[in-house]
């Protein structure tokens, strides 16, 4: 079956240190692969996406991600954790054969500490 | 400009009863999309429209869930005898595009089935 997993429910870093969300896919083939955020009472906003070509996609509000092949993962990162990235966090991957269907992961709370 | 909109932002409901949920899309987006919201978990895939047509229903539950987007551009999601497990927020997300572009979405319908 097609999926993504969040592997944690809650990430706790320091103002200032790097943050790394996980996620890991399981979809044959080239996957579609996107990051989005939730914050309190708000819709989920589009992050990042990676589709093809360099493994190291950037995003919104300095955000990136690392798409592994090998290790058919595709974790966020940012350098520099800031409060306001206090949020909840959803990896997501196009279905292979459907390309309007969309599996999202359970979901990363992310928890900046001052 | 305006957003993805949803109304009504929460909804309570007895048992056995019937609701409406209503999506309005950022206007000029054909790709209209819903999902389903359980705590604790990520959104799961409902209903897909491209245009006024439902491309992929794949994801009802079952057949009391209905969907329509009659001008292509409104969506009404449509439950029927409701069930205790029906309670979740419901979302709705548009795109530009199909496939491969990133989706906007709403703040979501809470539903309770009491």
């Amino acid at each position: 079956a097609q999926s993504v997993a969040q592997p944690e429910d809650q990430v706790n870093v320091a103002e200032g240190n790097p943050l790394t969300v996980k996620c890991t896919y399981s979809v044959s083939g080239n996957p579609y692969l996107f990051w989005y955020v939730q914050y309190p009472n708000r819709g989920l906003q589009f992050l990042l996406k990676y589709i093809t070509g360099d493994n190291l996609v950037k995003g919104s509000y300095g955000f990136e991600a690392e798409f592994n092949k090998s290790q058919t993962s595709f974790h966020l990162k940012k350098p520099s954790a800031l409060v306001s990235d206090s949020a909840l966090y959803f990896c997501a991957v196009r279905d292979k054969d459907n390309f309007n269907k969309f599996y999202f992961g359970s979901g990363t709370k992310l928890n900046v500490k001052p | 400009g305006a957003g993805v909109s949803q109304t009504p932002s929460n909804k309570v409901t007895e048992k056995g009863k019937y609701v409406e949920l209503r999506c309005d899309p950022i206007s000029g987006h054909t790709a209209l999309y819903w999902y389903r919201q359980s705590l604790g978990q990520g959104p799961e895939f409902l209903i897909y429209f491209q245009g006024t047509g439902a491309a992929d229903d794949s994801g009802l539950p079952n057949d009391r869930f209905f969907a329509v987007r009659p001008e292509g551009s409104v969506s009404t999601l449509k439950i029927q005898r409701t069930e205790r497990g029906d309670s979740a927020v419901y979302l709705c997300a548009s795109s530009p595009g199909a496939g491969g572009s990133e989706q906007y979405f709403g703040p979501g319908t809470r539903l309770t089935v009491t």
